[in-house]
């Protein structure tokens, strides 16, 4: 089983600031298969980037992955008020599929 | 555009076997290259995969459940179904259905509670 592990656990920011978002997986995971989602409270998770780098429907350019092998990285270049929420990883290259344990983004 | 919703009870007695159906909208179920998956997120939690399937059928289950877990597919009624035997209260969570990643359900609850 692949584990993602996330950091960091909170994040606090500004809106207009850059935000960083780390995922790091305990074996190599080819670039195909990291995702990252968005979820808000009593909402479910909504896709922002797939395939590491390629960005979902309707997701803002705001919103950038970028990484490889077992290092990968979700950046929000200007942060919107609506972007505050919690962030999770996922591979689903190798089954199990398996998230990262979130990183909230929380206004500072 | 497709849409996934989940039904099923939200009550449920330990021991007892949690059943749920996820109604498939808007597009077939067996076209595509997509797979079908059941997530459960417990309350504050993260989010875990618990197992999809195919249109074909095929099956793929998340060994931290043992083999408690089993899902189908019914392409005819274009639903797919989860069902998780001998529930403790370690299984109380929202469950969501989804499709690949991209298209999820607004998720359900589940009480495992006598």
């Amino acid at each position: 089983e692949i584990l993602l592990t996330q950091s960091p656990g909170t994040l606090s920011l500004s809106p207009g600031e850059r935000a960083t978002l780390s995922c790091r997986a305990s074996q190599s995971v080819d670039i195909s298969y990291l995702a990252w989602y968005q979820q808000k409270p009593g909402q479910p998770p909504r896709l922002l980037i797939y395939a590491t780098s390629s960005r979902a429907s309707a997701i803002p350019d705001r919103f950038g992955g970028s990484g490889s092998g077992t290092d990968f990285t979700l950046t929000i270049s200007r942060l919107e008020p609506e972007d505050f929420a919690v962030y999770y990883c996922q591979q689903y290259g190798s089954s199990p599929l398996t998230f990262g344990q979130g990183t909230k983004l929380e206004i500072k | 555009q497709v849409q996934l919703q989940e039904s099923g009870p939200g009550l449920v007695k330990p021991s007892q076997t949690l059943s749920l159906t996820c109604t498939v909208s808007g597009g077939y179920i067996g076209s595509g290259n997509y797979y079908w998956s059941w997530i459960r997120q417990p309350a504050g939690k993260g989010l875990e995969w618990l197992g999809r399937t195919y249109g074909s059928g095929n099956t793929d289950y998340n060994p931290s459940l043992k083999s408690r877990v089993t899902i189908s597919i019914d392409t005819s009624r274009n639903q797919f179904s989860l069902k998780l035997t001998s529930v403790t209260a370690a299984d109380t969570a929202v469950y969501y259905c989804a499709r690949k990643g991209d298209i999820w359900g607004q998720g359900i609850m589940v009480t495992v509670s006598s």
